[in-house]
């Protein structure tokens, strides 16, 4: 059964870079799709974007412009990058595997402030 | 690319069935039979229930089942269980290897 476990800064400036990192166990990353979805306190889900085991990237017109995802398959583990933060971005970040056409399992989510 | 529209809330009684409606649009939820549904209790992260419109993965309690008429999906939970008082939130899949999800529903079992 694949395990996710986010980690990085709980904390980021406005107008930084946020930077978070998602380790895969129980399975290789080379093998399935890859996604970074948010929920805003007190509020809905919102899928940020995606990676597939050959390293395609898509992302949600939304956030586009300001969103990386990156994979490194050596650590087994994917990585996201929003950059020019706002207090808007201030939310629980989760990474998850694709499952058919819904995303199973899920990591265990990340709080990440945006704050000065 | 908008939210998908659930009610804000439902309730039911112990035992009884209920069920939440996801509304999209043609270019999302009408247009394919990939909506996926997800519990979160307080704290917690989503858990998958059904995928692909009506697909239960292993280990999902048969109470729970998914259809879709024209450009709504919808879940039902039979047999309400005290355990069952959760949000709940559809997603679509939404054309150009995107997805998109709905602002979820609060469910309150009486």
């Amino acid at each position: 059964q694949v395990h996710l476990q986010e980690s990085g800064p709980g904390l980021v400036k406005p107008s930084e870079t946020l930077s978070l990192t998602c380790a895969v166990s129980g399975g290789s990353i080379s093998t399935y799709y890859w996604s970074w979805i948010r929920q805003p306190p007190g509020k809905g889900l919102e899928w940020i974007g995606y990676i597939s085991y050959t390293g395609t990237t898509n992302y949600n017109p939304s956030l586009k412009s300001r969103v990386t995802i990156s994979l490194d398959t050596s650590k087994n583990q994917f990585s996201l990058k929003v950059t020019s933060v706002t207090a808007a971005d201030t939310a629980v970040y989760y990474c998850a595997t694709h499952y058919g056409s819904g995303f199973d399992p899920w990591g265990q989510g990340t709080l990440v402030t945006v704050s000065s | 690319q908008s939210a998908l529209t659930q009610p804000a809330s439902v309730s039911g009684s112990l035992g009884q069935s209920i069920t939440i409606s996801c509304t999209g649009t043609s270019s999302d939820v009408g247009g394919y039979n990939l909506v996926s549904w997800y519990q979160q209790h307080p704290g917690k992260a989503p858990k998958l229930m059904i995928y692909e419109g009506s697909k239960r993965p292993s280990g999902v309690s048969s109470r729970f089942s998914g259809s879709k008429s024209g450009n709504t999906a919808s879940l039902t939970i039979s047999g309400l269980q005290a355990d069952d008082e959760a949000d709940y939130y559809c997603c679509s899949y939404a054309g150009s290897s995107t997805w998109v999800f709905g602002g979820g529903t609060n469910l309150t079992v009486l």
